[in-house]
């Protein structure tokens, strides 16, 4: 699977979106972008994935860039409770495992 | 409510002790995992399972064993359990057919394991 780089840490004030960008630069094309979070002391939690459409559910939108080399995940709007580490992951469509990296951690503030 | 349940949440053992973690998802999803979590190394694929019967090793098995007799249930065996295992444990699964593995993993909260 592809690696992926992301900031180890950013910040967002309650109310604003938060943009989580991804660089994925050695995606070929069978891989999807998935993006999990995990919220201290709780299992990972699936958030959104794409293939190379944008896409949007009631959590967050994925916005893939057209060479598929990068991507951002879109809080809207940002509480305290989207206080966590984010994955972003790279996964081919043949595989069944997921290969997490560092994540970025998003500190939500006041 | 359906999902994926792990028990127990938190366990303390021996060094030498044998001890069993227990996944159960309701979703009837063909396909499971057991990953460890540790500082300084994130997530970690222990073992995997396609279907009953049916285990692959991943990135760190030494020291456990799985079994999946029902598509419902994948246990974890610490043979002899040590301090290196100490660590939290966590389950997924996710229904993976066909030529495409579209489909995501779906976590339990995890076992905290202490090994003393």
């Amino acid at each position: 699977d592809a690696k992926t780089t992301q900031p180890p840490s950013m910040d967002c004030a309650e109310g604003r979106a938060a943009n989580l960008p991804c660089n994925h630069s050695t995606i070929s094309g069978n891989e999807y972008v998935y993006w999990y979070r995990q919220i201290h002391s709780q299992g990972p939690q699936y958030i959104i994935h794409g293939l190379k459409n944008n896409e949007t559910n009631e959590m967050a939108s994925l916005i893939i860039t057209e060479d598929r080399k990068s991507s951002t995940l879109i809080l809207p709007h940002a509480t305290l409770r989207d206080t966590a580490v984010y994955y972003c992951i790279v996964r081919d469509r043949t595989a069944s495992k997921l290969t997490f990296g560092t994540g970025t951690r998003l500190q939500v503030t006041l | 409510d359906a999902g994926i349940t792990q028990s127990p949440r938190y366990k303390i053992t021996e060094t030498g002790r044998q001890v069993t973690l227990m996944c159960h998802q309701t979703w009837s999803h063909s396909y499971m995992f057991w990953y460890r979590q540790d500082l300084g190394h994130g997530l970690r694929l222990i073992y995997y399972s396609a279907a009953a019967d049916i285990t692959d090793k991943g990135e760190v098995p030494d020291g456990y064993v799985v079994s999946r007799s029902k598509t419902e249930n994948f246990p974890l065996t610490l043979e002899s359990a040590t301090r290196s295992q100490t660590s939290v444990y966590f389950c997924a699964s996710s229904e993976l057919s066909g030529s495409s593995y579209n489909s995501p993993l779906h976590f339990g909260n995890g076992t905290r394991l202490t090994v003393t």
